[in-house]
């Protein structure tokens, strides 16, 4: 059964500073999808990554994959209040109904 | 920009009343999705829907749930027979062919009194 754990669950962090989410899978998977939720809100799509050594940035977000750690990061660079929310992992499968299974998310709240 | 619409937004249904969600995915999509989130918690599948069939169900998707694509273009789950414990966001998704990431709905808040 895949797993998806990510870490950490809660993050609290100044406006300015750089962090990583950590994204842990359990078994060979070939796409890793990073998603974010406002609260009430729906799921917006963020990055996609297909390959071992994928990298995405965009604004202020870079995610990357390593496939053979099961492995992807999210890093945040120079955090403002408006990337508060709560992200999270998934992980699909190609071929059959490539469901995704999600981590528990990471909320992330930037601070003034 | 083509998006996933969801109706209602929230329902509210007695215990053993039968509900339906409605979606509306996106129009050259394929592959259709249903999860739902639990307040506070992660994004669980429900059932994937391909070609006019399940092709994939989760154990939650028990005998009390199904799925329609009454006419080409809404997407429907039913929950016949509802408990407290189905009280969730329930989340309608969408896929294009290749690589493309799923498209996400705004949800239903389903409460069971």
């Amino acid at each position: 059964e895949l797993k998806v754990e990510q870490n950490p669950l809660f993050l609290s962090m100044q406006e300015g500073k750089n962090y990583t989410i950590y994204c842990n899978y359990s078994t060979t998977s070939d796409r890793l999808y990073w998603y974010r939720q406002d609260p009430g809100k729906s799921l917006e799509s963020l990055f996609v990554l297909l390959s071992n050594g994928a990298v995405k940035q965009e604004g202020r977000l870079m995610a990357s994959l390593d496939t053979k750690a099961r492995l992807s990061t999210l890093h945040i660079t120079a955090a403002v209040h408006d990337l508060s929310a709560t992200y999270f992992c998934a992980v699909g499968r190609q071929g059959g109904s490539e469901k995704l299974v999600f981590g528990k998310g990471t909320k992330l709240t930037v601070n003034p | 920009e083509p998006e996933v619409t969801q109706t209602p937004s929230h329902q509210v249904t007695q215990m053993g009343q039968e509900v339906i969600l409605r979606c509306v995915p996106i129009s050259n999509h394929l592959y259709f999705y249903w999860y739902r989130q639990i307040l506070g918690q992660k994004v669980e599948f429900l059932v994937s829907f391909y070609n006019n069939e399940i092709s994939e169900k989760s154990e939650i998707f028990d005998d009390q749930f199904s799925v329609e694509r009454p006419d080409g273009s809404n997407f429907t789950l039913k929950i016949r027979s509802t408990k407290l414990e189905d009280s969730a966001m329930y989340f309608c998704a969408s896929r294009g062919p290749g690589h493309q990431p799923q498209h996400f709905g705004d949800g239903t808040r389903l409460s069971i009194l």
